[in-house]
């Protein structure tokens, strides 16, 4: 059964750092890339980074561009987005998101239960 | 970036209700069209990909359609477990990928 499990968030005071965790199991971890992806509180869903299996593709929004580093530890099938410089703004439910194993245009199959950041002082 | 809107924001409807939803893309996406459910507290869930395809174990009566800049979630007949709030997400070409802004269905 594949399993995305989000860990890291807490509170943390605007120009804090926090380093998100999630730990991935029931499929080839190596073969997949993952997305992150953000919802304020009562809004809407945000994409904020995505790294590609062989970490050759790195993206980030503009939002989060220069203070937000994604990256991957295939020993222990985790990836990770550390946050540095954090805002008010930033305050949000963060998921990880895996992308479906299918050729061409797909979405995201499996998401993690979130894990909630807030940036407050 | 592509910028995505969604029509209605809102809506209401009965149980056996068929409700569609509209997503337009502010450029050609072909057909990298996704659509997802979120319930309250939960992780969003995806229904539709490549604009048309339904994911595996997602009831038929929900379908996609659409090309280019114009897309369709339909749901054929309303049930309880259908209101929630559904996303169209755009997967075309590099990021990033944009989600719409949301539609709320709820119980008339």
């Amino acid at each position: 059964e594949v399993q995305l499990v989000e860990s890291g968030g807490g509170l943390v005071q605007p120009g804090g750092s926090l380093t998100l965790s999630c730990a991935a199991s029931g499929f080839t971890f190596s073969g997949y890339g993952i997305n992150w992806v953000r919802q304020a509180p009562g809004k809407g869903l945000e994409w904020v980074s995505y790294i590609s299996p062989g970490t050759d593709s790195i993206y980030y929004a503009d939002s989060v561009k220069g203070r937000f580093t994604i990256s991957r530890d295939n020993v222990k099938n985790s990836f990770y987005l550390q946050m540095n410089s954090l805002r008010v703004e930033d305050t949000a439910v963060y998921y990880c998101a895996r992308p479906q194993p299918v050729a061409g245009p797909n979405g995201y199959d499996y998401w993690g239960q979130g894990t909630l950041v807030t940036v407050s002082s | 970036d592509i910028q995505m809107t969604q029509s209605p924001s809102s809506l209401s409807a009965s149980v056996g209700d068929r409700v569609t939803i509209t997503c337009r893309a502010s450029q050609s996406i072909s057909n990298y069209l996704n659509w997802y459910q979120q319930k309250p507290g939960k992780a969003p869930k995806l229904l539709i990909y490549a604009a048309s395809s339904l994911q595996s174990g997602v009831p038929s009566r929900f379908s996609g359609s659409g090309s280019g800049t114009d897309f369709t979630l339909t749901i054929s007949s309303l049930q309880l477990g259908d209101f929630a709030t559904y996303y169209c997400q755009q997967s075309y070409s590099t990021p990033p990928w944009t989600f719409g802004p949301g539609t709320t269905v709820e119980i008339k």
